[in-house]
């Protein structure tokens, strides 16, 4: 009954391959979210779909491409991995509208990328 | 624009010793404020958030936080910690206009001494 999942874990892949980290939430929310965690653990917002549409965008390389088949999943593709891109990333939903009101985000195990 | 400092990168503490971890924020208004936590291994967890009302919130597993509008700050305090406690502790922020969008501090480790 996980909230918040993610696949896979764990990705070691080698420079310059595709590769895609899925999420899916089962709690009803229909904003969903991609954030990044680099080695100094520092956590930044790059993507959010409301209703799976494109809400925030960061200043993400095109590299990264989000995709939202419905409301409860946000998978994040990535192309042409660099050695940069090793990180942890987080995915998480919440529900409602995105101004005015803050709801709670829940945030799913994260995905441990390397890039070798 | 807004930005969130966490000025301790660790901290260590004895089992039953009280906590306080310092959170300053920089923004023109009252942002939203929250606390995080993350055990090893796992995703982030909200302890505690501050919107408006009484400066002095109450969260989980015995955690509050304080909002000082002079100060800008919004430091989490608790009692007596306990070894379960050692995690890393994120402070964030999120403007009222988009409040989804969530501005993180770069995190404080706490690590609890036996």
């Amino acid at each position: 009954d996980t909230a918040v999942s993610q696949t896979p874990k764990y990705l070691v892949t080698q420079m310059g391959n595709d590769k895609s980290i899925k999420c899916e939430q089962n709690l009803g929310h229909d904003t969903m979210y991609w954030y990044k965690q680099d080695s100094k653990k520092f956590l930044k917002i790059m993507f959010s779909y409301n209703n799976k549409e494109l809400i925030i965008n960061e200043t993400v390389p095109n590299r990264f491409s989000p995709k939202s088949p419905d409301k409860a999943h946000l998978n994040l593709h990535i192309n042409s991995l660099e050695l940069g891109d090793s990180a942890v990333y987080f995915c998480a939903s919440s529900q409602g509208p995105t101004s005015g009101t803050y709801n709670e985000q829940f945030f799913g195990p994260g995905t441990r990328l390397t890039v070798l | 624009a807004q930005s969130v400092t966490q000025p301790d990168i660790h901290i260590t503490v004895s089992e039953g010793a009280s906590l306080e971890l310092r959170c300053n924020y920089s923004y023109g208004a009252t942002p939203y404020l929250f606390w995080y936590v993350q055990s090893p291994g796992q995703g982030l967890q909200l302890l505690l958030k501050y919107f408006s009302g009484d400066t002095l919130v109450q969260g989980i597993k015995g955690f509050e936080a304080e909002f000082k509008r002079s100060q800008s700050s919004f430091n989490l305090r608790k009692p007596s910690v306990h070894w379960s406690d050692a995690a890393e502790y994120f402070c964030a922020v999120a403007m009222y206009s988009s409040a989804s969008k969530i501005i993180f501090g770069s995190g404080t480790r706490l690590s609890i001494r036996p």
